[in-house]
């Protein structure tokens, strides 16, 4: 079954530190999409980045970088440099074929606060 | 693109009330995703849409709810009578194309709450 498991419900970092959220995945099929989000207090869903299964380099965007472990079925995203302003809500999702429809597949999510 | 538009913003109703929560899609997308959140169970996708023809709606709890995509620009979540327990964040959300890359672009949500 297709699956996603982000095992941290919360984490607390101090600020300008490294972060790192963990992210694994099921699927048996060789064609899929992974994505981070972030929702801060305010709500909304904001897409970071993606990272294809056939994507031979890890996907960069800005501070924030997915670390693809395939044969491990890991999308861990690192946020570099960390601001206050990344305290927030974190979701790891896969798109994948589910009964012969694209789906995204949420993970729990991840309650990220930064320390001043 | 102004991007996702929801509307309203905010809603709160009496429990057996009729209630009717809006999308706009970016233009030219063709997937339109309806997601219900909550504390106790997450994102959960309640039904989706592609080129406005229902693909999915196993996510949809109950008789109560309905959705419609009666054009590419505009859908629909209608639930008929509300409950308590439907209070949650609603969410609205469209992809240019199907496909394992293609990242869904969300609204800003719905919070519906039924006394």
């Amino acid at each position: 079954a297709q699956k996603i498991t982000q095992t941290q419900p919360g984490m607390f970092v101090q600020e300008k530190e490294a972060v790192t959220l963990d992210c694994t995945y099921d699927t048996s099929d060789p064609s899929y999409g992974l994505f981070w989000y972030k929702q801060p207090s305010s709500g909304e869903m904001i897409f970071l980045i993606y990272q294809g299964s056939y994507d031979q380099q890890n996907a960069t965007e800005g501070r924030y970088s997915l670390n693809f472990q395939k044969a491990r079925k890991s999308a861990n995203l690192v946020i570099s440099a960390s601001q206050l302003g990344d305290s927030a809500m974190y979701f790891c999702a896969m798109r994948a074929v589910v009964d012969s429809n694209y789906q995204l597949i949420w993970g729990a999510g991840t309650k990220l606060i930064i320390k001043p | 693109d102004a991007g996702v538009i929801q509307s309203p913003r905010h809603e709160v109703t009496e429990m057996g009330q009729e209630v009717t929560l809006r999308c706009k899609p970016i233009s030219g997308h063709n997937s339109l995703f309806w997601y219900r959140q909550t504390m106790m169970r997450g994102l959960e996708l309640l039904i989706y849409f592609n080129n406005n023809v229902p693909i999915d709606d196993s996510g949809m709890p109950e008789d109560r709810f309905s959705a419609k995509m009666p054009n590419a620009s505009f859908s629909t979540l209608k639930i008929q009578p509300s409950e308590p327990r439907d209070s949650a964040v609603y969410f609205c959300a469209s992809s240019p194309r199907t496909g394992v890359n293609t990242e869904a672009f969300f609204g800003q949500g719905t919070r519906l709450t039924v006394v």
